[in-house]
């Protein structure tokens, strides 16, 4: 049984520039969350996707988007990059009847922005 | 704002001892989650309390809930270098919907 997938698993991108990261829930859940995690530190709550539209959102800019394809899947879509997105993201899966009982995650994206 | 706070911040430690992490906040979730990270990998899921005063044993590692469903530890007795990792605990605040991470307990375990 896959667990939860991200790609890709490192990724360099230049101030100013665009990225997408990918997310495959877990076979059987409906829900994926994004969370940006910086060294050292708990995961900070981006977003969370549920019948593919956004339901819960941090305390992140507008820069950051997601989106959510009849499969499950889900994206996350940062703008206008700056140094300070360099982070690990982390894409988790559950089922919205379970949400309180825990989240799989996936490995991250370790992005780095320069 | 939620908020949960983890202490101590960082902890090293020799093998065979015994240690405590603590989860506090300021609010009343609904459910909490310990999980335990390693360099490069997601968390992973170590437990799940919902009632207060919850105790749960995993192998060497006890975790208890609050009686006010405020606070949680984490004990891990007679600690080995595999245990080595960040620790974090996470809640589910059914007011807001949102589930939060702890701000991380780093444990260093030493041969």
């Amino acid at each position: 049984d896959a667990g939860v997938t991200q790609s890709p698993t490192h990724l360099i991108k230049t101030r100013g520039q665009q990225v997408t990261l990918r997310c495959s829930p877990k076979s059987g859940h409906d829900t994926v969350s994004w969370y940006q995690q910086a060294l050292g530190q708990g995961p900070q709550f981006i977003f969370q996707y549920y019948e593919e539209e956004e339901r819960q959102r941090g305390n992140f800019p507008d820069r950051f988007s997601g989106h959510q394809f009849p499969n499950y899947s889900s994206e996350l879509n940062v703008n206008a990059l700056l140094l300070g997105d360099s982070a690990l993201y982390l894409c988790a899966s559950s089922l919205i009847r379970n949400r309180a009982y825990g989240y799989t995650f996936g490995s991250g994206t370790r992005l780095t922005v320069v | 704002t939620q908020l949960l706070e983890q202490s101590p911040q960082f902890l090293s430690i020799q093998e065979g001892e015994n240690l405590t992490v603590y989860c506090n906040s300021s609010s009343v979730f609904s459910s909490l989650q310990w999980y335990r990270q390693e360099p490069g990998e997601g968390p992973v899921l170590l437990v799940t309390v919902v009632t207060g005063g919850e105790v749960k044993k995993l192998k060497r590692l006890t975790f208890q809930f609050g009686d006010a469903r405020k606070d949680s530890s984490l004990h891990i007795t007679a600690a080995q270098p595999g245990d080595t990792g960040l620790y974090l605990c996470a809640a589910f605040f059914s007011g807001t919907y949102k589930y939060i991470f702890g701000t991380g307990t780093r444990l260093k375990v030493l041969a």
